[in-house]
């Protein structure tokens, strides 16, 4: 499986200000998610970065708020614009790789986990 | 959209019990995933099983994908087993996951 690293790990932030949160991969991969976490709760998906083209956002995400980057098949950034402190959560990248037949299995960098104060 | 439910949301063992976790999904799925999230919020893959059987050690997992359950079995279960685990579904051909809600484990010596 691939080798995904984040940075960065933690960081503590003021209201208002913004954060970039970078994902690198070892290995080209073709799909890259973003993932936020909020305390005690699950994992819900903010975007499918594309490389090449803008990202495709979920119900309640838009691109103003956490703009993607992707300029290659190893790396992607999610920016966290404006930040309130309800943005206080861990964020995840994750890949797919091939798994049984046309389907992907996905693998989960580190996190960045985000306070803000 | 799709319902990932996922029981017990809460577990309790001694070390050495054996447990079952499940996973109900309210619609038809083409990938399903286990992961563990440790106490550093590392999330660990451990099965990717939209069907059948697959045994790793003290854990396997089970997938009915026509009665839409899946099943995690741990066996003589270690501290290190504690954390959150996840079930998480795709149901398309965006390759997105769905996660349920997860079960968080406490293994007590």
């Amino acid at each position: 499986s691939a080798v995904i690293s984040q940075k960065p790990s933690r960081d503590i932030c003021q209201r208002g200000t913004s954060l970039t949160i970078q994902c690198q991969v070892d290995s080209q991969v073709t799909m890259m998610f973003w993932y936020r976490q909020q305390p005690g709760q699950s994992l819900t998906l903010i975007a499918t970065a594309n490389q090449g083209s803008e990202a495709t956002y979920e119900s309640g995400f838009v691109i103003d708020k956490f703009p993607i980057s992707r300029p290659n098949l190893t790396f992607s950034t999610l920016t966290v614009s404006n930040m309130s402190p309800e943005d206080s959560s861990i964020y995840l990248c994750s890949v797919g790789s091939p798994g049984q037949g046309a389907f992907y299995e996905q693998y989960f960098g580190p996190g960045t986990r985000l306070t803000v104060t | 959209g799709i319902q990932v439910e996922q029981s017990p949301p809460d577990l309790i063992l001694q070390e050495g019990a054996n447990s079952t976790l499940r996973c109900n999904f309210s619609d038809s799925v083409n990938n399903l995933q286990w992961f563990h999230q440790n106490p550093w919020g590392q999330l660990i893959n451990l099965f990717y099983i939209p069907s059948g059987t697959k045994q790793n050690g003290r854990l396997s997992a089970t997938t009915v994908a026509t009665e839409r359950y899946s099943l995690l079995y741990i066996s003589s279960s270690q501290t290190t087993d504690s954390g959150v685990y996840f079930c998480a579904v795709g149901v398309d051909s965006s390759y997105k996951l769905i996660f349920g809600s997860g079960t968080r484990l406490l293994v007590r010596p």
